[in-house]
């Protein structure tokens, strides 16, 4: 059980442009999803945490315009970097959470170059 | 002060060696805490979650001590397949934000 899952797990795009990127439970709700970045050698960074319904609350120095989260649904939130630049390219994780519990499950990543 | 420290490592230690990971948290209020490994290029993936009595799952022991806000992971026997980075995470309620740690490198050489 508490499998998430991520798409893309790759991709690739021009600068200026948008990628979404989404993130589902498959077998439970998550009532709260979590996005965060990893540069190289880096520790898990937290962008921000959205609960089902309600706007996301993103980290000091991270731009809510920039980077949209829509968490419309118990199974799906959705992160998309608008008008990538190549600062932008990382590896970018999800993670979700069942109401009542304190573990989080973790997508597998997507990897973003953007050139 | 960061909010999570850990060992800075990285540790290489041989087959069937027993290493301990350490990791303090600034939070005295924070509620749950977890112990993560995460492979090269991976996501992370729970290992343990870590309660007051302290927990053991297998090789892998795990210890909270809430007075001096300190969290531990001792692996016995290392197996090759232990070789990754160890993630120390701390987080309130369920809907405060979760901090992880800097990450613990372990290598087990044969």
């Amino acid at each position: 059980g508490a499998v998430v899952s991520q798409h893309p797990s790759r991709v690739i795009c021009k600068s200026g442009t948008s990628v979404k990127i989404e993130c589902r439970s498959l077998d439970f709700q998550a009532t709260t999803m979590f996005w965060y970045r990893q540069f190289p050698k880096q520790s898990l960074m937290l962008m921000a945490t959205s609960n089902e319904g309600s706007k996301a609350t993103y980290e000091q120095g991270v731009e809510k315009d920039k980077f949209l989260i829509n968490h419309a649904s118990l199974t799906l939130s959705t992160l998309t970097v608008t008008s990538a630049h190549p600062e932008d390219s990382s590896f970018y994780i999800c993670s979700a959470s069942g109401q009542g519990t304190y573990e989080q499950y973790f997508g597998p990543g997507t990897r973003l170059t953007v050139t | 002060r960061k909010e999570v420290e850990q060992d800075p490592g990285p540790f290489n230690v041989p087959e069937g060696a027993t290493v301990a990971f350490n990791c303090t948290y600034s939070n005295s209020a924070s509620q749950s805490f977890f112990w993560y490994r995460q492979d090269c290029r991976k996501e992370p993936k729970l290992l343990m979650s870590v309660y007051s009595s302290g927990n053991e799952d297998g090789r892998f022991t795990a210890q909270l001590n809430r007075a001096s806000q300190y969290i531990s992971l001792l692996i016995r026997d290392s197996k090759l397949s232990d070789s990754a980075t160890y993630l120390c995470v701390v987080r309130g309620t369920s809907y405060d934000k979760v901090i992880f740690g800097p990450g613990t490198s372990l290598s087990v050489i044969p």
